[in-house]
């Protein structure tokens, strides 16, 4: 079975600077999905960024980023130029390859952006 | 963009009743889910359905549970006799069976059970 640890149950940073969100997952597969949400407080669980582990090169969406490292288990979010609307919890999450697998999220870090 | 569309957003109900929460997935995704969420806790799988089955179920999704496709179109959980610990957030998501998109996830029900 999988597992998601999210190691940082709460973060907070100025706006218009950079943070990193931790996640570390244990998985015997090798070829998974890697995934990143965000849960505003409407609750609504929104797609920030998606990693398929056979990619070498990390993902990246306008300000959001990945450093994934496959032998470590390791698939950290990094957001920069952080805004306001970035307040959210944020939830690692792993799929299986076949992609119709079920989501294994992590306990999720919230993450609140300073004015 | 297409939507996954759940209703109702809240419902309270009565220890013991039975509540049916309903969901309408992305019309040509083929896989769809329930995942709950307790309140500050992490989402937790429920079940996948495809091709009018369940393809996997959790340990919380027990014999209280159960899931139809009534139609073409809705998708939906039943809970026949709910208790106090069933109160949580309960998302419908539906794929393509794509990995590379994800899942698209419903704006949720929060059921109350009092």
């Amino acid at each position: 079975a999988q597992t998601v640890t999210q190691s940082q149950p709460e973060m907070s940073v100025q706006e218009a600077e950079t943070v990193t969100l931790s996640c570390t997952y244990d998985t015997s597969e090798s070829n998974y999905y890697l995934f990143w949400y965000k849960q505003p407080p409407s609750r609504q669980m929104i797609l920030v960024i998606r990693q398929e582990a056979y990619k070498q090169q990390n993902a990246t969406e306008n300000r959001f980023s990945v450093n994934f490292q496959k032998a470590a288990k390791s698939f950290s979010l990094k957001i920069s130029d952080s805004q306001l609307g970035d307040t959210a919890m944020y939830f690692c999450a792993f799929m299986k390859y076949f992609g119709n697998e079920k989501l294994t999220f992590g306990t999720g870090t919230r993450l609140t952006i300073i004015p | 963009e297409p939507e996954v569309t759940q209703t109702p957003s809240h419902q309270v109900t009565q220890m013991g009743q039975e509540v049916i929460l309903r969901c309408v997935p992305i019309s040509n995704h083929l896989y769809f889910y329930w995942y709950r969420q307790i309140l500050g806790q992490k989402v937790e799988f429920l079940v996948s359905f495809y091709n009018n089955e369940i393809s996997e179920k959790s340990e919380i999704f027990d014999d209280q549970f159960s899931v139809e496709r009534p139609d073409g179109s809705n998708f939906t959980l039943k809970i026949r006799s709910t208790k106090l610990e069933d109160s949580a957030m309960y998302f419908c998501a539906s794929s393509d069976g794509s990995g590379l998109r994800g899942y698209t996830f419903g704006s949720g029900t929060r059921l109350t059970v009092v």
